[in-house]
């Protein structure tokens, strides 16, 4: 019974370099999420994947941004060309779909830090 | 206008007394509706979730939902110490796409 899995737990990089988030969400949940929270700041919403639909991409900040889901488990954040204000703390949800009261369960979060 | 809106606070209140924390929205048709909690460099929780006008109680929490001032709040009573952090209302909207507010920070004073 684990919970939503997210690697690394925090990454250091560079500007300029591309980083690669993973989650692994809980087995059997078709809705995933990415979110971006920086420090102080609520929860900023990236992009969801919602069972085989196409992802709803409105909240990706710009096209540096990427996100895939592969066989509709695992999935990859990816930031390329990462600048400074990318840094933050990148959380990872899933739900499951059916029923109203589906509630979201995060994982732990990658904190990213641009130098 | 933001699709969920929270007052940041903080808010602070005695030690046992009722807290109340508001969040409206602005997509009527918005179906369910839930409340987080997140305790400084802590993924969020859930505490409770509502769907239907009126209360739900759980413990020492009640949620109310208003659909039709598009508002829903959450008490706390007798709050505690612990209840200190920022509480995050979140709003599934007519896409099926959970919606968080900024939270409003809670402090729970001695």
């Amino acid at each position: 019974g684990a919970g939503v899995s997210q690697s690394p737990s925090n990454k250091v990089t560079e500007k300029g370099k591309d980083v690669e988030l993973r989650c692994d969400p809980i087995s059997g949940h078709t809705a995933l999420y990415w979110y971006r929270q920086s420090l102080g700041q609520g929860l900023e919403f990236l992009i969801y994947f919602q069972g085989n639909s196409a992802p709803d991409k409105s909240g990706l900040p710009s096209d540096r941004f990427s996100a895939e889901r592969t066989g509709g488990s695992v999935s990859t954040l990816t930031i390329q060309r990462t600048q400074q204000e990318d840094s933050a703390v990148y959380l990872c949800a899933s739900s499951s779909l059916g029923s109203l009261d589906s509630p979201l369960h995060f994982g732990n979060g990658t904190r990213l830090t641009v130098t | 206008q933001k699709e969920v809106e929270q007052n940041s606070g903080p808010l602070s209140v005695p030690e046992g007394a009722i807290a109340s924390l508001n969040c409206t929205y602005s997509d009527r048709g918005s179906q369910s509706f839930f409340w987080y909690r997140q305790y400084s460099g802590k993924s969020p929780e859930l505490i409770m979730f509502i769907y239907s006008n009126g209360d739900k109680e759980d413990g020492r929490f009640t949620a109310q939902l208003n659909k039709a001032s598009q508002y829903v709040s959450l008490l706390i009573r007798d709050s505690q110490p612990s209840d200190s952090a920022t509480y995050l209302c979140a709003v599934t909207g007519t896409a099926s796409k959970l919606t968080f507010g900024t939270g409003t920070r809670l402090q729970v004073t001695l």
